[in-house]
C-alpha cells in the first residue's frame, strides 16, 4: 500500500539549532515533493518544492533534500527561531498535476 | 503571492441541514481547485478536484452526492455538505494554483471549521 510517513512525535529544539525533519514514502513515484508549514487552525503555506531530478533546494534558512533511491526527503531549518514553531507537512505530486498527497506532518517547537 | 479566501471561516449547523463553503481565488483565475478535509491531529485528505465548467472529480470513498462541488467561474468553487451529520465535523480547506506556469505550489485558503451538532 502507499504510505507517506513523517515523524508523528513533536520535535522540541533549542533556538539557534538546526531542526531536521524526515519524510519517507513507499509505493509512490513522485515527480515533485513539496513542503508546507501549517499553523493551528490555518491552511498550509507553501515553503519549498523539489523535483525528482534535484538533490537539494535551499531558501533562506530552509533546505530540502530529495533521495529517490531511499524514497526520502529531509527538511532542515537552520538557526531555528521560536517563530518557526508549527507543523510541517510534506506532500507528493505523482503526476505533476498539482494533486497533492500529504504526510501526517511533524510538529516543531522551538524553545527560546 | 496569490491569495485564496474561504467563507465562512467557521460554521455551526444542526444535523440534517446543508452547509455551503466558498473558495475564491482573489488575484488569479483557477480552472482547477482542490478540496481537502482535515480531522484533528491528522493530515489533509484530498476530497475532490473542482474543475471550472465541468464535473468535479472525487477521490475514492468520498460521496459525491453528499459533498456537492460547483465551480461556476474561474475564481469561485463551492462545496456544499448536504444532510450534514456530526461525523462531517471537520476542517475543510481549498487550494488553487495560478495557471500557465507549469507545476506550481498550491495556495491554500485559511480553512472553514464545520461543527455539526
Amino acid at each position: 500500500s502507499q504510505k507517506i510517513e513523517q515523524n508523528s512525535e513533536a520535535l522540541n529544539i533549542q533556538e539557534g539549532k538546526t531542526a531536521t525533519l524526515t519524510c519517507n514514502y513507499t509505493n509512490y513515484s513522485p515527480a515533485y515533493l513539496q513542503w508546507y508549514r501549517q499553523d493551528p487552525g490555518r491552511g498550509p503555506v507553501f515553503l519549498l518544492l523539489i523535483r525528482e531530478n534535484e538533490k537539494e533546494k535551499r531558501k533562506e534558512r530552509l533546505k530540502v533534500t530529495f533521495d529517490t533511491t531511499l524514497k526520502q526527503s529531509l527538511f532542515h531549518i537552520t538557526a531555528s527561531q521560536p517563530a518557526d514553531s508549527a507543523t510541517y507537512l510534506c506532500a507528493l505530486d505523482e503526476a505533476a498535476g498539482n494533486k497533492l498527497t500529504f504526510g501526517g506532518g511533524t510538529r516543531v517547537l522551538v524553545k527560546p | 503571492g496569490a491569495v485564496v479566501s474561504q467563507h465562512p471561516s467557521w460554521v455551526i449547523c444542526k444535523s440534517g441541514t446543508s452547509v455551503k463553503i466558498e473558495c475564491r481565488s482573489l488575484d488569479f483565475q483557477a480552472t482547477t481547485m482542490f478540496w481537502y478535509r482535515q480531522f484533528p491531529k491528522q493530515s489533509l485528505m484530498l476530497m475532490a478536484t473542482s474543475n471550472e465548467g465541468s464535473k468535479a472529480t472525487y477521490e475514492q470513498g468520498v460521496e459525491k452526492d453528499k459533498f456537492l462541488i460547483n465551480h461556476a467561474s474561474l475564481t469561485l468553487s463551492t462545496l456544499t455538505v448536504t444532510s450534514a451529520h456530526p461525523e462531517d465535523s471537520s476542517f475543510y480547506i481549498c487550494s488553487a494554483a495560478p495557471p500557465g506556469q507549469g507545476v506550481n505550489e498550491q495556495y491554500f485558503g485559511p480553512g472553514t471549521r464545520l461543527t455539526v451538532t
